[in-house]
């Protein structure tokens, strides 16, 4: 079955620092998403995305974060100033359309220090 | 706005023994159902999913969810455990009114005594 992939697995950062987490969506996808689990709490959604802008966000997706698709591949959510709270694990999902499945990515561990 | 929640945080089984978990959401109109599963170390996978029809769904690994309206209830169910289903488990609703956001239940941890 076709992935979703992810990278860094795991990411240390100071707060305050800029982060970018990547990932390549399904090749023939056309709707991306970031989702983020706190250690202990529910899997919340941030932001879908589909031809190249935003099409829903969530309260949490604030000013600090942005999403981008800088290549035919690559999606990446960038949190421009990093708070201790926002450590998390972050899935990037994608799908063709709809509610139909979504594909998830193994998640990055984002832990702000 | 719609929310999900799922009773049990923590589920221990011996090997055979039978399995339902809870998943009840706060929404009254349309929705849709899935239950995602997410094994040690691995990435959430979709069980099974409800949009319409039969509220009976089978779904991956003989596992199965009944959709009941008027209880606003997706429970999963599984006859008979392996020690291999040992993961957590993640109910989700899609609400009609809210685009393709998913809400997910704060999940379940099944362990499985072999």
């Amino acid at each position: 079955e076709p992935e979703v992939t992810q990278t860094p697995s795991h990411q240390v950062t100071q707060m305050g620092q800029e982060v970018i987490l990547r990932c390549v969506p399904i090749s023939n996808h056309l709707y991306f998403y970031w989702y983020r689990q706190i250690l202990g709490q529910k899997v919340e959604f941030l932001v879908s995305f589909y031809n190249n802008e935003i099409s829903e966000k969530s309260e949490i997706f604030d000013d600090q974060f942005s999403v981008e698709r800088p290549d035919g591949s690559n999606f990446t959510l960038k949190i421009r100033s990093t708070k201790l709270e926002d450590s998390a694990m972050y899935f990037c999902a994608s799908n063709t359309g709809g509610i139909e499945k979504l594909f998830f990515g193994s998640g990055t561990q984002l832990s702000v220090l | 706005a719609q929310s999900v929640s799922q009773h049990n945080h923590h589920v221990i089984l011996s090997e055979a023994a039978s399995l339902e978990l809870g998943c009840n959401y706060s929404y009254g109109g349309t929705v849709n159902l899935f239950w995602y599963v997410q094994y040690p170390g691995q990435h959430l996978q979709l069980l099974l999913k409800y949009f319409s029809g039969d509220p009976l769904v089978k779904g991956i690994k003989g596992f199965e969810a009944e959709f009941i309206k008027s209880k606003f209830s997706f429970n999963l169910r599984k006859p008979s455990v392996q020690w291999s289903d040992t993961a957590e488990y993640f109910c989700a609703v899609n609400a009609g009114n809210a685009g393709n956001m998913l809400t997910f239940g704060g999940g379940t941890r099944l362990m499985v005594k072999p």
